[in-house]
Protein backbone atom coordinates (compact mmCIF):
# COMPACT_ATOMS: atom_id res chain seq x y z
CA UNK A 1 0.00 0.00 0.00
CA UNK A 2 1.02 3.87 0.10
CA UNK A 3 2.87 5.16 2.77
CA UNK A 4 4.40 8.30 3.75
CA UNK A 5 7.44 8.57 5.85
CA UNK A 6 10.65 7.67 6.87
CA UNK A 7 10.96 4.73 8.10
CA UNK A 8 11.90 5.39 12.02
CA UNK A 9 10.31 3.10 13.79
CA UNK A 10 11.31 3.63 17.33
CA UNK A 11 12.41 6.51 19.05
CA UNK A 12 13.96 6.27 23.09
CA UNK A 13 13.87 9.89 24.74
CA UNK A 14 14.76 10.41 28.55
CA UNK A 15 11.44 12.16 30.44
CA UNK A 16 11.96 15.44 30.50
CA UNK A 17 13.62 16.05 27.45
CA UNK A 18 12.63 16.99 23.72
CA UNK A 19 11.38 14.61 21.16
CA UNK A 20 11.36 15.11 17.56
CA UNK A 21 9.38 12.46 15.51
CA UNK A 22 10.05 13.11 11.22
CA UNK A 23 8.21 12.07 8.21
CA UNK A 24 8.79 12.29 4.49
CA UNK A 25 5.89 13.47 2.33
CA UNK A 26 5.58 11.89 -1.20
CA UNK A 27 3.18 13.88 -2.64
CA UNK A 28 3.65 17.74 -4.15
CA UNK A 29 -0.33 17.76 -4.14
CA UNK A 30 -1.04 17.82 -0.48
CA UNK A 31 -2.20 20.63 0.90
CA UNK A 32 -2.58 19.62 4.06
CA UNK A 33 -1.03 17.21 7.06
CA UNK A 34 -2.12 15.51 10.37
CA UNK A 35 -0.07 14.05 13.35
CA UNK A 36 -1.99 11.72 15.41
CA UNK A 37 -1.19 9.66 18.22
CA UNK A 38 -2.19 6.31 18.99
CA UNK A 39 -1.32 4.76 22.48
CA UNK A 40 -1.88 0.95 23.04
CA UNK A 41 -5.51 -0.58 23.06
CA UNK A 42 -7.05 2.88 21.30
CA UNK A 43 -7.43 4.33 17.89
CA UNK A 44 -5.38 7.18 16.59
CA UNK A 45 -5.86 10.85 18.42
CA UNK A 46 -5.48 13.91 16.18
CA UNK A 47 -2.60 15.98 17.92
CA UNK A 48 -1.93 18.94 15.53
CA UNK A 49 -2.38 19.47 11.76
CA UNK A 50 -1.15 22.18 9.30
CA UNK A 51 -1.82 23.35 5.99
CA UNK A 52 0.36 23.98 2.91
CA UNK A 53 0.16 27.66 3.42
CA UNK A 54 2.13 27.32 6.43
CA UNK A 55 5.40 26.43 8.07
CA UNK A 56 5.09 26.26 11.44
CA UNK A 57 2.38 25.65 13.99
CA UNK A 58 2.39 24.95 17.80
CA UNK A 59 -0.02 23.46 19.93
CA UNK A 60 0.21 22.69 23.36
CA UNK A 61 3.86 21.39 24.57
CA UNK A 62 4.11 20.11 20.43
CA UNK A 63 4.69 22.04 17.40
CA UNK A 64 4.80 20.53 14.00
CA UNK A 65 7.45 22.38 11.29
CA UNK A 66 6.76 21.95 7.75
CA UNK A 67 9.43 22.13 4.83
CA UNK A 68 8.07 21.83 1.79
CA UNK A 69 11.21 22.40 -0.24
CA UNK A 70 12.23 18.70 0.96
CA UNK A 71 8.81 17.39 1.62
CA UNK A 72 9.02 16.90 5.13
CA UNK A 73 7.73 17.51 8.51
CA UNK A 74 8.49 16.84 12.12
CA UNK A 75 6.50 16.57 15.05
CA UNK A 76 8.70 18.32 18.06
CA UNK A 77 7.43 17.69 21.77
CA UNK A 78 8.54 19.76 24.31
CA UNK A 79 9.56 18.16 27.97
CA UNK A 80 8.30 15.00 27.10
CA UNK A 81 6.22 12.79 29.51
CA UNK A 82 5.80 9.21 29.99
CA UNK A 83 1.65 9.72 28.74
CA UNK A 84 3.51 10.69 25.55
CA UNK A 85 4.43 7.57 24.95
CA UNK A 86 2.62 6.35 21.77
CA UNK A 87 2.91 5.45 18.55
CA UNK A 88 2.60 8.35 16.16
CA UNK A 89 1.83 8.82 12.54
CA UNK A 90 2.15 11.57 10.08
CA UNK A 91 -0.44 11.90 7.45
CA UNK A 92 -0.83 13.90 3.76
CA UNK A 93 -4.10 14.38 2.45
CA UNK A 94 -3.99 14.58 -1.51
CA UNK A 95 -6.42 17.01 -2.99
CA UNK A 96 -7.69 15.07 -6.57
CA UNK A 97 -11.16 14.61 -7.29
CA UNK A 98 -11.51 13.01 -3.78
CA UNK A 99 -9.59 13.69 -0.25
CA UNK A 100 -6.83 10.73 -0.30
CA UNK A 101 -5.05 10.50 3.35
CA UNK A 102 -1.93 8.60 3.04
CA UNK A 103 -0.75 7.50 6.75
CA UNK A 104 3.35 7.15 7.54
CA UNK A 105 4.04 3.95 8.57
CA UNK A 106 4.93 5.22 12.65
CA UNK A 107 7.30 5.99 15.10
CA UNK A 108 6.53 4.34 18.34
CA UNK A 109 8.18 6.91 20.94
CA UNK A 110 9.42 5.27 24.11
CA UNK A 111 9.95 7.89 27.25
CA UNK A 112 12.31 6.64 30.04
CA UNK A 113 12.05 7.58 33.32
CA UNK B 1 -20.51 14.22 22.66
CA UNK B 2 -19.88 10.63 22.69
CA UNK B 3 -16.94 9.19 20.51
CA UNK B 4 -16.73 6.78 17.73
CA UNK B 5 -18.08 3.57 19.01
CA UNK B 6 -16.99 0.36 17.28
CA UNK B 7 -18.35 -3.40 18.10
CA UNK B 8 -17.60 -5.96 18.96
CA UNK B 9 -14.23 -5.02 20.40
CA UNK B 10 -12.81 -8.63 20.11
CA UNK B 11 -13.28 -11.19 17.49
CA UNK B 12 -11.97 -14.67 16.79
CA UNK B 13 -13.17 -16.37 13.70
CA UNK B 14 -11.74 -19.46 11.85
CA UNK B 15 -10.37 -19.31 7.56
CA UNK B 16 -13.27 -19.12 5.66
CA UNK B 17 -16.25 -17.67 7.64
CA UNK B 18 -17.29 -14.23 6.94
CA UNK B 19 -17.23 -11.18 9.50
CA UNK B 20 -19.29 -7.62 10.46
CA UNK B 21 -18.08 -5.10 12.04
CA UNK B 22 -19.82 -2.25 13.20
CA UNK B 23 -19.69 1.42 13.74
CA UNK B 24 -20.99 4.43 14.81
CA UNK B 25 -19.89 8.02 14.02
CA UNK B 26 -19.73 10.83 16.20
CA UNK B 27 -23.37 12.69 16.16
CA UNK B 28 -23.78 14.75 12.97
CA UNK B 29 -20.56 13.34 11.63
CA UNK B 30 -21.62 12.00 8.04
CA UNK B 31 -18.40 10.70 6.89
CA UNK B 32 -16.92 7.20 7.85
CA UNK B 33 -13.78 5.77 7.01
CA UNK B 34 -12.76 2.12 7.45
CA UNK B 35 -9.10 1.14 8.29
CA UNK B 36 -6.75 -1.95 9.12
CA UNK B 37 -3.91 -1.71 10.80
CA UNK B 38 -1.36 -4.46 10.72
CA UNK B 39 1.86 -5.05 13.28
CA UNK B 40 4.36 -2.64 10.92
CA UNK B 41 1.70 -1.61 8.36
CA UNK B 42 0.72 0.81 9.75
CA UNK B 43 -2.81 2.10 8.49
CA UNK B 44 -4.16 1.03 5.28
CA UNK B 45 -7.11 2.44 3.84
CA UNK B 46 -10.07 0.61 3.21
CA UNK B 47 -12.79 2.62 1.83
CA UNK B 48 -14.91 5.85 2.61
CA UNK B 49 -18.82 6.47 3.05
CA UNK B 50 -20.51 9.69 2.73
CA UNK B 51 -24.32 9.55 2.80
CA UNK B 52 -24.75 6.25 2.14
CA UNK B 53 -22.67 6.10 -0.42
CA UNK B 54 -18.81 4.78 -1.12
CA UNK B 55 -16.86 7.81 -2.03
CA UNK B 56 -13.33 6.10 -1.89
CA UNK B 57 -11.79 2.74 -1.87
CA UNK B 58 -8.55 1.66 -1.27
CA UNK B 59 -6.90 -1.25 -2.55
CA UNK B 60 -8.04 -4.11 -1.00
CA UNK B 61 -10.53 -7.29 -2.63
CA UNK B 62 -13.28 -7.62 -3.36
CA UNK B 63 -14.12 -9.63 -0.08
CA UNK B 64 -14.23 -6.66 1.72
CA UNK B 65 -16.99 -4.70 1.48
CA UNK B 66 -19.12 -1.87 3.55
CA UNK B 67 -22.20 0.28 3.43
CA UNK B 68 -23.09 3.40 5.40
CA UNK B 69 -27.10 3.66 6.88
CA UNK B 70 -29.00 6.44 6.62
CA UNK B 71 -28.07 7.39 10.41
CA UNK B 72 -24.48 7.23 9.44
CA UNK B 73 -24.13 4.02 11.09
CA UNK B 74 -21.67 1.73 9.30
CA UNK B 75 -20.56 -1.51 8.75
CA UNK B 76 -17.88 -3.76 6.99
CA UNK B 77 -18.10 -7.41 5.97
CA UNK B 78 -15.25 -9.41 5.21
CA UNK B 79 -16.39 -12.78 3.50
CA UNK B 80 -14.16 -15.89 3.20
CA UNK B 81 -11.51 -15.08 5.81
CA UNK B 82 -7.84 -15.43 5.24
CA UNK B 83 -5.07 -15.70 8.05
CA UNK B 84 -3.78 -12.40 7.17
CA UNK B 85 -7.13 -10.69 7.81
CA UNK B 86 -6.33 -10.99 11.29
CA UNK B 87 -5.97 -6.97 12.25
CA UNK B 88 -6.97 -4.36 14.07
CA UNK B 89 -9.85 -2.38 11.92
CA UNK B 90 -10.33 0.63 12.80
CA UNK B 91 -13.52 3.35 12.00
CA UNK B 92 -13.30 6.91 12.12
CA UNK B 93 -15.85 9.81 11.35
CA UNK B 94 -15.22 13.29 10.17
CA UNK B 95 -17.77 15.78 9.49
CA UNK B 96 -17.69 15.70 5.75
CA UNK B 97 -15.06 13.90 4.57
CA UNK B 98 -11.56 11.62 5.13
CA UNK B 99 -9.47 14.74 3.81
CA UNK B 100 -10.31 16.25 7.14
CA UNK B 101 -9.39 15.90 10.93
CA UNK B 102 -10.33 11.91 11.78
CA UNK B 103 -11.93 10.79 15.27
CA UNK B 104 -11.24 7.27 15.35
CA UNK B 105 -12.58 4.64 17.05
CA UNK B 106 -10.72 1.88 19.58
CA UNK B 107 -11.21 -0.25 16.97
CA UNK B 108 -12.17 -3.90 16.16
CA UNK B 109 -9.29 -6.72 16.99
CA UNK B 110 -10.19 -9.52 14.83
CA UNK B 111 -7.97 -12.64 14.79
CA UNK B 112 -8.64 -15.70 12.46
CA UNK B 113 -7.73 -18.80 12.86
Amino acid sequence: GENVGLHLPTLSVQEGDNSIINCAYSNSASDYFIWYKQESGKGPQFIIDIRSNMDKRQGQRVTVLLNKTVKHLSLQIAATQPGDSAVYFCAEVVKTSYDKVIFGPGTSLSVIP
Amino acid sequence: KAGVTQTPRYLIKTRGQQVTLSCSPISGHRSVSWYQQTPGQGLQFLFEYFSETQRNKGNFPGRFSGRQFSNSRSEMNVSTLELGDSALYLCASSLEGSGEKLFFGSGTQLSVL
